[in-house]
């Protein structure tokens, strides 16, 4: 079946612009993750959304990063007033249903949307 | 706190040779580990995960990790590498739903 899918691919952007990142998680997946991948460093977690469960939003580096999931399903992640420090591939995964502690379901990530900032 | 080492940041194999790839993990209980392959362009794909029993565990593509509690690590291995192999590969450990990632190693693949 299809994965997860995001959009768009790559981004490119001027400072101070917003943009919207979309993810398209794996029908059914009830569970979506947005990871940021900055240039020689790991994954960071940014926000964790299960079922109609508040979101860990507790990853989010400013109050200038956003996401919501509508309907459980399409996840958007806004980033206001675009800095160059904001430049990274953001990825997007989704599992069947979220982990709890002393558990963990397998996280399928999409390709990523690659954010230049100018 | 949970966190992955990856003390390499560029590997370079020959093909045919064999791959070994460190990681170091901190985590507070018993962790969950896995190892993750991203391509070019290419999202993560799960090559292959530890939670208990068993500490050699096989994997997709042919790798193999081994867990050590004593020294904290979960090293990836291939006895012979293809030249498909060449990728960033990343380290991880978690419970839960949250995964802390290793800034990555990337293997270069030579004829």
């Amino acid at each position: 079946g299809a994965g997860v899918s995001q959009s768009p691919s790559n981004k490119v952007t001027e400072k101070g612009k917003d943009v919207e990142l979309r993810c398209d998680p794996i029908s059914g997946h009830t569970a979506l993750y947005w990871y940021r991948q900055s240039l020689g460093q790991g994954l960071e977690f940014l926000i964790y959304f299960q079922g109609n469960s508040a979101p860990d939003k507790s990853g989010l580096p400013s109050d200038r990063f956003s996401a919501e999931r509508t309907g459980g399903s399409v996840s958007t992640l806004t980033i206001q007033r675009t800095q160059q420090e904001d430049s990274a591939v953001y990825l997007c995964a989704s599992s069947l249903v979220g982990g709890r502690p002393g558990s963990y379901n397998e996280q399928f990530f999409g390709p990523g949307t690659r954010l230049t900032v100018l | 706190a949970q966190s992955v080492t990856q003390p390499d940041i560029h590997i370079t194999v020959s093909e045919g040779a064999s791959l070994e790839l460190r990681c170091n993990y901190s985590y507070g209980a018993t962790p969950y580990l896995f190892w993750y392959v991203q391509s070019p362009g290419q999202g993560l794909q799960l090559l292959l995960k530890y939670f208990s029993g068993d500490t050699l565990v096989q994997g997709i593509k042919g790798f193999e990790a081994e867990f050590k509690r004593s020294q904290s690590s979960f090293n990836l291995r291939k006895p012979s590498v293809h030249w498909s192999d060449a990728a960033e590969y990343f380290c991880a450990v978690g419970g839960g739903y949250k995964l802390s990632f290793g800034a990555g190693t990337t293997v270069t693949v030579r004829a």
